[in-house]
């Protein structure tokens, strides 16, 4: 069954305190693996896609990184307005719908 | 491009009551999808439009789900009967037919079964 789990849960930073947020998937034959901000009460907003490992891509604050079986959102000196829930997701197996993981809830204080 | 648009964005039903959402997609997006979400959990997938024709469906999808999508636009999706475990988030999404391309969403309907 395909499978994506994030980690940590929720992760508190100081403003200015840099962190990674991991992301592992178990489906095979990776599609793409996608990053999502989520704000409380919206829908995901698309952030990035990676397509093949070694890939980086970069937005503001945020790097997204690809492995063979996991991603890393690395978040450089963190702002209060970076506060989000990060869900990532990939393509399932059989189908065309995503599979998300739980998600990271940060929270950038101060 | 304007974006995905969901419509209600509250819902509060009683217990038994027959609810529709309403989702409008990217214009030029001919794919769509509806997701549900629940506190503290990532989106589910539900079910899956290219253009009109309804392509999978989810196991979560029980038989008091249907959706639409009759001329390749807009979406409905209908809960009949409603049930307190009904209540979630429903989100819907939009994609182009190329490749793997993102998923952009709505912000969803927020939906509370009293």
């Amino acid at each position: 069954e395909d499978q994506v789990t994030q980690s940590p849960e929720a992760l508190r930073l100081q403003e200015g305190e840099s962190s990674s947020l991991n992301c592992s998937y178990t489906v095979s034959g990776l599609r793409g693996l996608f990053w999502y901000r989520q704000d409380p009460g919206k829908g995901p907003e698309f952030l990035f896609t990676l397509y093949s490992a070694g890939e980086e891509k970069e937005k503001e604050r945020l790097k997204a990184t690809l492995t063979k079986k996991e991603s890393f959102l690395h978040i450089t000196a963190p702002k209060p307005e970076d506060s989000a829930t990060y869900l990532c997701a990939v393509p399932a197996n059989y189908g065309q719908n995503f599979v998300f993981g739980p998600g990271t809830r940060l929270s950038v204080l101060p | 491009d304007t974006g995905v648009s969901q419509d209600p964005r509250h819902k509060i039903t009683k217990r038994g009551q027959n609810v529709t959402f309403r989702c409008d997609p990217i214009s030029e997006h001919n794919r769509l999808y509806w997701y549900r979400q629940t506190l503290g959990q990532g989106p589910e997938f539900l079910t899956y439009f290219q253009n009109e024709a309804q392509l999978e469906k989810s196991r979560l999808l029980s038989d008091r789900f249907s959706a639409e999508r009759p001329k390749g636009s807009f979406s409905t999706l209908e809960i009949q009967r409603t049930e307190q475990g009904d209540s979630a988030m429903y989100l819907c999404a939009s994609s182009s037919a190329t490749g793997n391309q993102p998923q952009h969403f709505g912000d969803g309907t927020r939906l509370s079964i009293l």
